[in-house]
């Protein structure tokens, strides 16, 4: 099993939709964990952080349930400009400060 | 005003050969990283430095080495180029050894061994 698994998509939506990506992890022990994004052929570039509380950020709302050990993101009113691949990242500080990357969900944001 | 620089951003080689990447951060970051991004986008780590001492060593081939003169500079040298080389290959810095304030990446080297 991975540490770190992403449902890879391609999730298409059109603008407006609102769209729900999850992200399970497997070290119980994980302690920081981040949504990323990355436009084809770019660099990946943090989106936010999650905490154990939730956090929003404008459009999109990230949550972490520690239980089931899984992150989510959701995106609500969609738009173009929101197509890229979102990259769920998990840390551990028993991992020797190791951050694991998902391996990405693609999105694309249709008029 | 680049955060995180690399150079060269893109790389094209024959086999066989040795070279090098640069990277540089003006962030104040105490840890930087070498990311690898393979054709199928998944993204690995490396090697990490801490104040120029490296805790992150993953298993990569020895053809493979980092220099970090001092925290802002991690460089990557790479000796005897194999076409499995051929990647993006991506800097970060992250404030703090723990990464607990996310990464900040540079914007790629493209590596193409032929």
């Amino acid at each position: 099993r991975k540490e770190v698994e992403q449902d890879p998509g391609p999730f298409n939506v059109p603008e407006g939709a609102t769209v729900a990506f999850n992200c399970t992890y497997s070290n119980s022990a994980s302690q920081s964990f981040f949504w990323y994004r990355q436009d084809c052929r770019k660099e990946p570039k943090l989106l936010m952080s999650v905490y154990s509380s939730g956090n929003e950020d404008g459009r999109f709302t990230a949550q972490l349930n520690r239980a089931s050990q899984y992150i989510s993101l959701l995106i609500r009113d969609s738009k173009l400009s929101d197509s890229a691949t979102y990259l769920c990242v998990v840390n551990s500080w028993t991992n020797a400060g190791k951050s694991t990357f998902g391996d990405g969900t693609t999105l694309t944001v249709k008029p | 005003d680049t955060a995180v620089s690399q150079t060269p951003k893109y790389l094209v080689t024959q086999m066989g050969n040795d070279k090098s990447i640069k990277c540089e951060q003006n962030l104040g970051h105490d840890t930087m990283y070498w990311y690898k991004q393979d054709s199928k986008k998944f993204l690995k780590i490396m090697f990490s430095y801490n104040n120029k001492e490296l805790i992150i060593n993953e298993t990569v081939p020895n053809r493979f080495s980092p220099k970090s003169p001092d925290k802002a500079h991690l460089n990557l040298h790479i000796n005897s180029l194999e076409l499995g080389d051929s990647a993006v290959y991506f800097c970060a810095s992250s404030q703090g050894r723990r990464e607990s304030y996310g990464y900040t990446f540079g914007s790629g080297t493209r590596l193409t061994v032929v």
